[in-house]
């Protein structure tokens, strides 16, 4: 139990263009999702968190409106990262909690985005 | 956001040896967590522990945790080399924190065969 999927594992796009990124909880329903962004030889650094239905909530400097959080179901969030330019390459983690997986947050694959 | 410092940040040792990890952080804890992730990948969880637990086992790992000192241990005994990876802490504070989890830097584990 406890699967989170990512989707995709990897994408390279022109600068200026936006990025769709997917997270869904296949085996339980996420109360909460959480996007994280990964440098190399880094820890995670947590964007924002997202509860079903209600706006997500942005960590301070993160850009609310360069990384749109939509969490409009109980299996889905998705990350868009509008007009992305070279410095938004990064590697993008989603995680999830919920239902009897209360306290443990259940990671995605992971996204490595490369802006060009 | 991240309060917690793990030691070392990087560790090499011959298959079969044991690994040590550490972590602590600052402030009260609800709870401390451990992850996994392989090179590239998601994290997996591998354990937790509650504040009002000293130690836990699971196959061969023993975490301990101490709240005196607001320190935990992460103990992988007869290391092989699929455990080379990089191990987190992380810790939730629990009240209005929303389950969101406070990171570490990091260990990175390398094990030679």
């Amino acid at each position: 139990g406890a699967v989170v999927s990512q989707h995709p594992s990897r994408v390279i796009c022109k600068s200026g263009t936006s990025v769709k990124i997917e997270c869904r909880s296949l085996d339980f329903q996420a109360t909460t999702m959480f996007w994280y962004r990964q440098f190399p030889k880094q820890s995670l650094m947590l964007m924002a968190t997202s509860n079903e239905g209600s706006k997500a909530t942005y960590e301070q400097g993160v850009e609310k409106d360069k990384f749109l959080i939509n969490h409009a179901s109980l299996t889905l969030s998705t990350l868009t990262v509008t007009s992305a330019h070279p410095e938004d390459s990064s590697f993008y983690i989603c995680s999830a909690r919920g239902g009897e997986y209360q306290e443990t947050q259940y990671f995605g694959p992971g996204t490595r985005l490369l802006v060009l | 956001s991240q309060q917690g410092e793990e030691d070392p940040q990087a560790l090499s040792i011959q298959e079969g040896e044991n690994a040590t990890m550490n972590c602590s952080y600052k402030t009260s804890i609800n709870n401390l967590q451990w992850y996994r992730q392989n090179s590239g990948r998601g994290l997996v969880h591998l354990i937790l522990i509650r504040s009002n637990e000293r130690e836990k086992h699971s196959g061969r790992l023993r975490v301990t945790l101490d709240t005196s000192k607001k320190s935990s241990s992460l103990l992988i005994t007869a290391s092989r080399a699929a455990d080379t990876a990089s191990y987190f802490c992380a810790t939730d504070a629990g009240g209005d924190s929303n389950y969101q989890l406070i990171w570490g830097a990091g260990t990175k584990l390398i094990i030679k065969p």
